[in-house]
């Protein structure tokens, strides 16, 4: 049974352009959730997507964006690349919204 | 809005031996679920235990308990018989009534553990 899977693992980018990072949840689980870490940080909660429609958000600007594929599956977009944007994304699957959440590997990002 | 504190950036433990991690929260709801994740430094986020806001026993998990103290508002992770493997960042998170699904993490804990 495959777990959560992240791609890529990692990337490099410049300010100003644009990344999308890619997450299939656990199979069964229909709920994808995104956070940033920062280093030395604890993660911090991006939004999360539930029956294809984003359900909650947290304190990020529009320049994050994400999609649910019909298939589960989630992409998170993210524009006009700042130096700050450098951190792990982590996304997160489960089966309904409340339930434990079993974290990916990860996508390391580096903005130069 | 839901805060978690974790006043421990890094402790030492010997192999064995317990370690307790420290765990505050702050909360206005009535309901909320506590979680306790492990980090390694490959980054990956494991779960390790889970305590429902309503659950009167306090959770465990093999090595892992969890001391629910509701009128306090502390979770602290008790890890028993420390082994070199469980090096790593600990991080104490929580969510909501209105929020579900949506964790709020605290800074973490470095543990290390020593022969």
């Amino acid at each position: 049974d495959a777990g959560v899977t992240q791609s890529p693992t990692h990337l490099i980018k410049t300010r100003g352009q644009q990344v999308t990072l890619r997450c299939s949840p656990k199979s069964g689980h229909d709920t994808v959730s995104w956070y940033q870490q920062a280093l030395g940080q604890g993660p911090q909660f991006i939004f999360q997507y539930y029956e294809e429609e984003e359900r909650q958000r947290g304190n990020f600007p529009d320049r994050f964006s994400g999609h649910q594929f019909p298939n589960y599956s989630s992409e998170l977009n993210v524009n006009a690349l700042l130096l700050g944007d450098s951190a792990l994304y982590l996304c997160a699957s489960s089966l309904v919204k409340w339930d434990e959440q079993f974290f990916g590997p990860g996508t390391r990002l580096t903005v130069l | 809005a839901q805060k978690i504190t974790q006043t421990q950036p890094g402790m030492f433990v010997q192999e064995k031996e317990a370690v307790t991690l420290d765990c505050t929260y702050d909360t206005s709801d009535q309901s909320y679920g506590l979680f306790w994740y492990k980090q390694p430094s490959s980054g990956e986020m494991i779960f390790l235990i889970y305590q429902g806001s309503y659950d009167e026993q306090n959770a465990t998990e093999g090595r892992y308990s969890l001391n629910f103290q509701k009128a306090r508002k502390s979770a602290n992770l008790v890890i028993s018989a420390s082994q070199l493997g469980d090096s790593a960042m600990y991080f104490c998170a929580m969510t909501g009534t209105d929020s579900w699904g949506k964790l709020q993490f605290g800074a973490g804990t470095q543990v290390v553990v020593t022969p």
